[in-house]
């Protein structure tokens, strides 16, 4: 089955500043790699995600980079904002038939004001 | 309208209960989950099932089964409640799809937040 990786556990930042999580994930045919937010207290929900048939996609300050060879991808965060504090989890899973998005293991962000 | 909702919101339970959590979608989704969410944040699929099959995470142990009434509401049932089975269970839908271009989205419910005594 598919394994996904995600790293860092935590990450803090100062308001303004650039976030990176990265992902890995080893089962080549996973084609669909969401990315969601959960905040303290409530449900996981999308924010971006990307197929295999692009490599960057983009949406306001949010980022996500797909390299299918080295079977990684990343979230981008610019000018971070507290309220972009919260645990991010990175998924993989393949869209061809049964469909079982498998999540890392989260990355803690925490804005600094 | 709550597109995944579950019940209850909260459960405390004393060892060696059976209970039950319910989820329903009104989203049309063809495919329901249950993910556990222990104190680390960690999400651990469980089960995945659509009207075709059923995918059984095989760490899961065998007191945890879903019950699946129709394509709408799939229900959890935990026989003989342990204490390590305290955590957050999260119900979530997404639809099946074929083509890569399709919409792929999960959507949870807002968990249920289970406590073993």
């Amino acid at each position: 089955g598919e394994n996904v990786e995600q790293h860092p556990s935590t990450l803090s930042v100062q308001e303004g500043d650039s976030a990176v999580i990265k992902c890995t994930y080893s089962d080549s045919a996973s084609n669909y790699f969401p990315w969601y937010k959960q905040e303290l207290g409530k449900r996981p929900q999308l924010i971006i995600d990307i197929r295999s048939n692009v490599g960057e996609k983009k949406d306001q300050r949010i980022a996500v980079t797909l390299n299918k060879t080295a079977k990684h991808f990343s979230l981008h965060i610019t000018e971070t904002q507290p309220e972009d504090s919260a645990v991010y989890f990175c998924a993989a899973s393949f869209t061809g038939g049964s469909y079982i998005p498998t999540f890392g293991r989260g990355t803690s962000l925490i804005v600094h004001p | 309208d709550t597109a995944v909702s579950q019940t209850p919101k909260y459960l405390v339970t004393q060892m060696g209960n059976d209970k039950s959590i319910k989820c329903e979608q009104n989203l049309g989704h063809d495919t329901m989950y249950w993910y556990k969410q222990d104190s680390k944040k960690f999400l651990k699929i469980m089960f995945s099932y659509n009207n075709k099959e059923l995918i059984i995470n095989e760490t899961v142990p065998n007191r945890f089964s879903p019950k699946s009434p129709d394509k709408a509401h799939l229900n959890l049932h935990i026989n003989s409640l342990e204490l390590g089975d305290s955590a957050v269970y999260f119900c979530a839908s997404s639809q099946v799809v074929l083509w890569v271009n399709t919409n792929t989205e999960a959507f949870f419910g807002q968990g249920t937040r289970l406590t073993v005594v």
